[in-house]
């Protein structure tokens, strides 16, 4: 069963740093890009960053672009998305999502269950 | 990235058809084919019903059925039923390795 896995949300202050990570099983991780995607409370989706398989290329959301960056360890089946300079605005339910076929812009499944961020003193 | 534009609403009796809008620019929805839709349930993750435009995952009831002309992508879904109310996104490539969202659309099964 392709599963993935979220971990990493919580509280934190205006200005500062998170780390989320996203473990997948039951597929060959290396082979498919990977997705970040956001939901603040009672709003919409909105694509945040994406890698391609290899890790070799990365791509961003302007929102965030230099504030973030997300990385991937083959080795680990792991994906992660470092977020630094967080504001109030970057507070919601952050989900990783596998590329449902090979090519990253073509749809986006399964998604994990996400992890809350909260960004506030 | 201006987010795509969605009813906020649309709603329909089991059995009927409905219809869910989706409108962009040159620079995302009619400028390529990687229109994708997710139906979300309340405190659920989303879940990919079709993709490339008209594409059906394996295990999305063809029910469920995408199309697009010019700058407007549609998902239209068949013989409603009680359990496709649900908040449904578009998304679409918008050029330079970037996606936008829709801002959602609520389906009321009436």
């Amino acid at each position: 069963e392709v599963q993935l896995l979220e971990s990493g949300g919580g509280l934190v202050q205006p200005g500062g740093s998170l780390r989320l990570s996203c473990a997948a099983s039951g597929f060959t991780y290396s082979s498919y890009a990977m997705s970040w995607v956001r939901q603040a409370p009672g709003k919409g989706l909105e694509w945040v960053s994406g890698i391609t398989g290899s890790g070799v290329s990365t791509y961003y959301a302007d929102s965030v672009r230099g504030r973030f960056t997300i990385s991937r360890d083959n080795s680990k089946n792991t994906l992660y998305l470092q977020m630094n300079s967080l504001r109030a605005g970057d507070t919601a339910i952050y989900y990783c999502a596998r590329t449902y076929t090979t090519i990253i812009w073509d749809g986006f499944d399964p998604w994990g269950q996400g992890t809350l961020v909260t960004v506030s003193s | 990235q201006s987010a795509l534009t969605q009813p906020r609403s649309v709603s329909g009796s089991p059995g009927q058809s409905v219809t869910i809008s989706c409108t962009g620019t040159t620079s995302d929805v009619g400028g390529y084919n990687y229109v994708s839709w997710y139906q979300q349930h309340p405190g659920k993750a989303p879940k990919l019903m079709i993709f490339d435009v008209s594409k059906r995952p394996s295990g999305v009831p063809d029910r469920f059925s995408g199309s697009k002309s010019g700058n407007t992508a549609s998902l239209s879904i068949s013989g409603l039923r009680a359990e496709d109310e649900a908040d449904f996104y578009c998304s679409s490539y918008a050029g330079s390795y970037t996606l936008v969202f829709g801002g959602g659309t609520k389906l009321t099964v009436l």
